[in-house]
């Protein structure tokens, strides 16, 4: 079982909808990361937040709006999307986001798909 | 640009045989990673390697750190089912220092 608890599992939406991904992790960290994977591909960061501050958004557009509201959680709200925004969203946490070395650890992803 | 590159992308074999895929870079990383993510979940690390020449086992698994610390391989002996999935190595890099993951090499090992 993974430490970083993500829900929904998947999630289908239609382009007007608004919905919310939720990512969850008790293990302390202070740094946690939102991804975005294509199939087969490798994750692609999207956003970073380090003691519950945004430090990195890697030029994502604004449909996708992350929210940090505790050291334990994490939300990615989602509003008019397209289709190309089908992909599986992974949340990961580490420790420190500076640390060199250490891991990141990942929930199983939501699978989104967007119709 | 910093990139990480594997090889072979894609990979098909029988239960049993021996494998290895490759992580090269033109950067230099103080530490690189391997993980491994199975269908239908997240990536789980397999390995940290920190040092120039480093080699690392994991039951079946062999991992090494190039001397310049510039690449990595992973090499699987007697592959199993249960070793599909895909492999990512990753390093921290750029200015914001984040990880950056390999292309990726999706391993299928047919019993």
């Amino acid at each position: 079982d993974t430490e970083v608890t993500q829900t929904p599992k998947h999630l289908v939406m239609g382009m007007t909808n608004k919905k919310s991904l939720k990512c969850e992790q008790h293990m302390g960290h202070r740094a946690m990361y939102w991804y975005k994977q294509k199939a087969k591909k490798p994750p692609e960061l999207m956003f970073v937040y380090s003691y519950e501050k945004l430090s990195i958004n890697e030029s994502v557009p604004s449909r996708f709006s992350p929210e940090c509201p505790n050291s334990s959680l994490l939300n990615l709200h989602l509003h008019a999307l397209q289709p190309e925004d089908s992909a599986l969203y992974l949340c990961a946490s580490s420790q420190d986001r500076d640390l060199t070395g250490q891991p990141q650890h990942f929930g199983d992803g939501t699978r989104l798909s967007i119709l | 640009t910093q990139l990480l590159e594997q090889s072979p992308q894609f990979l098909s074999i029988q239960e049993g045989e021996n494998l290895t895929v490759y992580c090269n870079s033109s950067s230099v990383f103080s530490s690189l990673q391997w993980y491994r993510q199975e269908p239908g979940e997240g990536p789980v690390l397999l390995v940290t390697v920190v040092t120039g020449g480093e080699v690392k086992k994991l039951k079946r698994l062999t991992f090494q750190f190039g001397d310049a610390r510039k690449d990595s391989s992973l090499h699987i002996t007697a592959a199993q089912p249960g070793d599909t999935g895909l492999y990512l190595c990753a390093a921290r890099g750029g200015a914001t220092n984040k990880l950056i993951f390999g292309t990726g090499t999706l391993l299928a090992v047919q019993p």
